[in-house]
């Protein structure tokens, strides 16, 4: 099975921040990787598929990069409503699979 | 707009078999390429991929959990159901149903249902 793993598992930032998250992946999986965003209470919501490709409607200051094993979501300047918990997941094959979460609190 | 929501009890006991169902609207489950998928989360923790199904009726289950699990289909109906046996108090949690797109060889989870909370308790 493919593991993921994402750190940091909790960062504290302020309003207007550059925010970078990284998912590694046990083995290759391409770019078939997605990422999600979960406030407290809800239902996750995609912002970003195929490791780059921005869902229609989701703010550009959310971005994601890298392929094989290792990718970024960076949001390029945190605001009010990005707090939240970040999933990536792994889409390689007929077996899905979730990272931790990090949690982006307000510092 | 495609819409999904989860049904089923809220409270089980422990052993007991929990059936849990996903009405959805907005696409059809025999149009080629779509799938219907369940994630669950316990409180406070991470989401957890459970099971999926394609609208060719190719059935995946997370290793894991494969023997407890059965996915179905009613595409007249437009849900899916998926029903877990021998229902244990590490099984609590929003249990969330989500349409599966695609595109050439890459998937992803969207849009998903607002949830159900079921409680595994004596």
């Amino acid at each position: 099975d493919i593991q993921l793993t994402q750190s940091p598992s909790f960062l504290s930032a302020s309003v207007g921040d550059r925010v970078t998250i990284t998912c590694r992946a046990s083995q290759g999986i391409s770019s078939y990787l997605a990422w999600y965003q979960q406030k407290p209470g809800k239902a996750p919501k995609l912002l970003i598929y195929a490791a780059s490709t921005l869902r229609g409607g989701v703010p550009s200051r959310f971005s994601g990069s890298g392929s094989g094993t290792e990718f970024t979501l960076t949001i390029s300047s945190l605001q009010p409503e990005d707090f939240a918990t970040y999933y990536c997941q792994q889409l390689n094959n007929y077996l899905f699979t979730f990272g931790p979460g990090t949690k982006v609190d307000i510092k | 707009q495609i819409t999904l929501k989860e049904s089923g009890p809220m409270l089980v006991k422990p052993t007991q078999t929990l059936t849990l169902t996903c009405t959805f609207s907005g696409f059809s489950l025999s149009s080629t390429g779509v799938g219907v998928g369940w994630i669950r989360q316990p409180p406070g923790k991470a989401l957890e991929w459970l099971a999926l199904i394609y609208w060719d009726d190719d059935k995946r289950y997370s290793p894991s959990l494969k023997n407890r699990f059965t996915i179905t289909k009613d595409t007249s109906k437009n849900q899916v159901v998926l029903r877990m046996t021998n229902m244990d108090p590490v099984d609590t949690a929003t249990y969330y149903c989500a349409h599966l797109r695609w595109s050439g060889k890459f998937r992803w989870f969207d849009p998903w249902g607002q949830g159900t909370l079921v409680t595994v308790s004596s």
